[in-house]
C-alpha cells in the first residue's frame, strides 16, 4: 500500500531563514504523482505543486523549490528567505491508482507545522 | 469566481443526530471527494464520486453517506452511527481524463463539525 511520511511534525524558524520540509513516500506504482499542499490557519488546502514520477527535474517558483529524488523516494520542499506568511501546515501527498484501477487516490502525509517567527 | 464552497463553516451536533455538510463546485469537475482531518493528522478519504449518480467508499466510510444527483453537488451526511464525528471535513474536486493536470485535486474551505 502507498504511504507518505513527513517525519518533521513541527519546525520553527526565524524570518529570512531557509527551511526544508522532508517527504518520503512508498509506492509500487511506476506511474504516480506527488503533490505539496499548504494549509493556512483558515483551513483550506492550497495546491502548491504537482510532480510526475517520470520528471525528476527540480523546480523553483519564487522562494519555493522542490527536490524530487526517485532513488531515495523523496520529494523535499524548500522555502528560501522564509516569511511570517509562510506559517502553515504543509502536506505532501501521493497519487496512485486504486486497486480497482478505475481511479486515483491521494494519500497524505501527516503534515509539518511550520512556524516562522518575526 | 470559480471554486468550491462548503457550508456551513462551523456545525454543532447533538449526539444521535444526523447532519448534512454541503459541497458545491462550479469548476465543471467530474470527480468529487470528501476527506476527514483530525488534529495532527493528514487527510483520510471518506467517499468519492467520479460521475453523477455513482460514488465509492474510501478508507473510512463507516457512519457516513453521500449522494451525487448533480455534477455540481456532493453532500455528505454524518449519521448517528459515526462514533467519533468531531473533525474538520474537506471537500475536493478534480477534472477526469488523461493527463497530469487532471490529477490535481482542489479543495474547499472546510466544515468544522463538533459533537456536543
Amino acid at each position: 500500500a502507498q504511504k507518505v511520511t513527513q517525519a518533521q511534525t513541527e519546525i520553527s524558524v526565524v524570518e529570512k531563514e531557509d527551511v526544508t520540509l522532508d517527504c518520503v513516500y512508498e509506492t509500487r506504482d511506476t506511474t504516480y504523482y506527488l503533490f505539496w499542499y499548504k494549509q493556512p490557519p483558515s483551513g483550506e488546502l492550497v495546491f502548491l505543486i504537482r510532480r510526475n514520477s517520470f520528471d525528476e527535474q527540480n523546480e523553483i517558483s519564487g522562494r519555493y523549490s522542490w527536490n524530487f529524488q526517485k532513488s531515495t523516494s523523496s520529494f523535499n520542499f524548500t522555502i528560501t528567505a522564509s516569511q511570517v506568511v509562510d506559517s502553515a501546515v504543509y502536506f505532501c501527498a501521493l497519487s496512485e491508482f486504486l486497486s480497482s484501477g478505475s481511479a486515483r487516490q491521494l494519500t497524505f502525509g501527516s503534515g509539518t507545522q511550520l512556524t516562522v517567527l518575526p | 469566481d470559480g471554486g468550491i464552497t462548503q457550508s456551513p463553516k462551523y456545525l454543532f451536533r447533538k449526539e444521535g443526530q444526523n447532519v448534512t455538510l454541503s459541497c458545491e463546485q462550479n469548476l465543471n469537475h467530474d470527480a468529487m471527494y470528501w476527506y476527514r482531518q483530525d488534529p495532527g493528522q493528514g487527510l483520510r478519504l471518506i467517499y468519492y464520486s467520479q460521475i453523477v449518480n455513482d460514488f465509492q467508499k474510501g478508507d473510512i466510510a463507516e457512519g457516513y453517506s453521500v449522494s451525487r444527483e448533480k455534477k455540481e453537488s456532493f453532500p455528505l451526511t454524518v449519521t448517528s452511527a459515526q462514533k467519533n464525528p468531531t473533525a474538520f471535513y474537506l471537500c475536493a474536486s478534480k477534472r477526469t481524463g488523461r493527463g497530469a493536470s487532471t490529477d490535481t485535486q482542489y479543495f474547499g474551505p472546510g466544515t468544522r463539525l463538533t459533537v456536543l
